[in-house]
């Protein structure tokens, strides 16, 4: 399973627009990116997946590079309620696959007002 | 609606004890997991399952064991407690293909 590397931590105001970036340099032809998000107390929430360019949804956007060897996620516009820990995730992704969540220490984000 | 549901939601319990943590799910997923998370770190893989009668040790799977006799449980086992494995534990599970669903966590205290 490729590596991943985050920041441990970052401070942003309500509003403004973060970017976490994830290092995976030994990402794998069929591996996926996967970013999770997790409040206290609560269990990690899916938050958006990609493979290559720009994915989009209603939550976040994921900006991936040519090379693969690195993704970017951006929250537009945060809020306080956007304070948790993020998590990357790199790993294949087929139905029926044995795909290991392998969590690393992950991003923590605090929004402040 | 298809949902994963640990329980209990808190333990305590006494260093020796046996201890056994449900987790289950009506997604109809081949992979379960379960983690550990302590305070203020990451979540760390003890076991998981690709399928019925399947189970593979994770990165912090001494102390624990796990069986899966059906589709939708995973039940974690601690064989003999002790004060090391107070945490909160996760259960997951995934179809391989996108997104992994979360139970809400049990919290055990082992005294």
């Amino acid at each position: 399973l490729a590596k991943t590397t985050q920041p441990i931590s970052m401070d942003s105001y309500e509003g403004q627009e973060v970017n976490i970036t994830c290092s995976h340099n030994n990402i794998a032809t069929n591996d996926y990116i996967t970013w999770y998000q997790q409040f206290p107390s609560q269990g990690p929430r899916f938050i958006i997946q990609g493979y290559k360019t720009k994915v989009t949804n209603e939550v976040a956007s994921l900006f991936i590079p040519a090379d693969r060897k690195s993704s970017t996620l951006s929250l537009p516009r945060v809020s306080l309620s956007d304070t948790a820990v993020y998590y990357c995730l790199v790993g294949p992704m087929f139905s029926g696959g044995y795909n290991k969540l392998i969590f690393g220490a992950g991003t923590r984000l605090a929004v402040h007002p | 609606d298809a949902e994963i549901t640990q329980s209990p939601r808190h333990k305590i319990t006494e260093t020796g004890r046996q201890v056994t943590l449900a987790c289950h799910q009506t997604w109809n997923h081949n992979n379960m997991f379960w983690y550990r998370q302590d305070l203020g770190h990451g979540l760390r893989l003890i076991h998981y399952s690709y399928g019925v009668q399947d189970t593979n040790k994770g990165e912090v799977s001494d102390g624990y064991s796990v069986s899966r006799s059906n589709t939708e449980d995973l039940p974690l086992t601690l064989e003999s407690a002790a004060s090391s494995q107070t945490s909160v534990y996760f259960c997951a599970s995934s179809n391989g293909q996108s997104e992994a669903f979360f139970g809400q966590g049990t919290r055990l205290t082992v005294v």
